[in-house]
């Protein structure tokens, strides 16, 4: 296993426009995470997954975002008429919770996706 | 919005030199992890520290933790170039949701 994978890893798209993210975790984690972050920042909180259930959403997340994990695997991000703000890079983690104790609180993240809205 | 804040925004030093960086958060926390972020390799665990832990070490790497302080340091001893990065903290309260901090950007001169 090659780690958390993230696709594109660029985007670049005009104000208004849907945009759609994929993150591939670890294979055998069963915790998705995904944040933002902006320049000078430190990653925020947007989402997060155990198994295929959204256990917690970011009240500063807009209803333009949405996220799912379809099969407890993949995961896709997607935002609806982006706007300039939108613009960032999108980091999705991965860990593994909660198996008959083992419990690594460690999340491995994936190279990001960054996105620039014009 | 972000629940740590990382001390100072910015370091630089020379090689060899030792390299402290502070994290303070706002709410009880279940454990603490610190993290490095550079460009090449993203964002990376180094440690973490629970909320019944005062001190852990791991390598060139000593993590503090001072509950009634709700403040946490993060020591680098014998610093090198590779060590240049962003570092941050996150602190994680009675779930699975982490929140970073705002990050230390250190510099270490050659």
């Amino acid at each position: 296993d090659t780690g958390v994978s993230q696709d594109p890893r660029h985007k670049i798209t005009k104000r208004g426009q849907n945009v759609t993210f994929r993150c591939d975790p670890i294979s055998e984690h069963n915790r998705l995470y995904w944040y933002r972050q902006t320049l000078g920042q430190g990653p925020e909180f947007l989402t997060y997954f155990q198994n295929e259930a959204q256990l917690e959403k970011s009240r500063l997340l807009s209803d333009r975002f949405s996220a799912e994990r379809p099969k407890g695997s993949f995961s896709t991000l997607e935002i609806q008429r982006t706007e300039q703000g939108d613009s960032a890079m999108y980091l999705c983690a991965s860990s593994l919770v909660g198996l008959r104790g083992q419990n690594s609180y460690e999340q491995y993240f994936g190279p990001g996706t960054r996105l620039t809205v014009t | 919005s972000q629940q740590g804040e990382e001390d100072p925004q910015a370091l630089s030093i020379q090689e060899g030199e030792n390299a402290t960086m502070n994290c303070s958060y706002k709410t009880s926390i279940n454990n603490l992890q610190w993290y490095r972020q550079n460009s090449g390799r993203g964002l990376v665990h180094l440690i973490l520290i629970r909320s019944n832990e005062r001190e852990k070490h791991s390598g060139r790497l000593r993590v503090t933790l001072d509950t009634s302080k709700k403040s946490s340091s993060l020591l680098i001893t014998a610093s090198r170039a590779a060590d240049t990065a962003s570092y941050f903290c996150a602190t994680s309260f009675g779930t699975y949701k982490y929140i970073f901090g705002t990050g230390t950007r250190l510099k270490v001169l050659a």
